[in-house]
């Protein structure tokens, strides 16, 4: 989803339960898509990419999926654990682009 | 190999001070950015260098903003007179080649002005 401000979406989740983080992203022409994770105090950290002729992409534990109709990106993690608790940012850029387009951010908590 | 370098982590200065923020790609990647981020938001572009073409400074927010990259290697971003509402965390970024590749971040440095 998406938000101004201070109010970032926020998604809890139980451990062990897979998470599902979801981005509308802006620019129909846009040709890749990154997840990062940020954790406090740090720089965001690289999860996951797809490029725009796939529509899914499988990493360790995490799966991304892209919806061009509708502009829709997701990102789900499995078997959540404490550590994936974290701000996780979409973001898109153009195939030759020079910057990315990031979205507001979702903040994933994780029960223990 | 090491990963992108930010000096210093954290800055506090005055209202109306100049500050420097420094940053050191990973070694090889030609491409190099600056982004800025507020408190609870997200990510906001500022300025991107390639190899020796000119920069694309169109996120710059004002001309107290500039940057520049020596030796295609080290950039600096100067933020002059600064402003209260200049404070936030900048990160800096660096790929391979171009922004459709994977961007590896620093730490970033958190200004505070005061």
């Amino acid at each position: 989803g998406e938000s101004v401000g201070l109010h970032l979406p926020t998604l809890s989740v139980q451990e062990g339960d897979n998470s599902i983080i979801n981005c509308a992203y802006s620019n129909s022409a846009s040709d890749y898509f990154i997840w990062y994770k940020q954790e406090s105090g740090k720089g965001p950290q690289f999860i996951i990419d797809i490029r725009s002729n796939m529509d899914k992409r499988q990493g360790q534990r995490v799966t991304v999926l892209l919806n061009k109709t509708v502009k829709h990106l997701s990102l789900q993690i499995a078997a959540t654990q404490p550590g994936d608790s974290a701000v996780y940012f979409c973001a898109e850029t153009l195939e030759y682009g020079n910057k990315l387009v990031f979205g507001a951010g979702t903040i994933l908590r994780v029960k223990s | 190999g090491a990963g992108v370098s930010q000096s210093p982590s954290n800055k506090v200065t005055e209202k109306g001070k100049d500050v420097e923020l420094r940053c050191d790609p990973i070694s090889g990647h030609t491409a190099l950015y600056w982004y800025r981020q507020s408190l609870g938001q997200g990510l906001e572009f500022l300025i991107y260098f390639q190899g020796n073409s000119a920069p694309d400074k169109s996120g710059l927010p004002s001309d107290r903003f500039s940057a520049e990259r020596t030796g295609g290697s080290v950039s600096t971003l100067t933020i002059q007179r600064t402003q209260q509402e200049d404070s936030a965390v900048y990160l800096c970024a660096s790929s391979f080649s171009r922004g459709s590749e994977t961007q590896y971040f620093g730490p970033g440095t958190r200004l505070l002005v005061l």
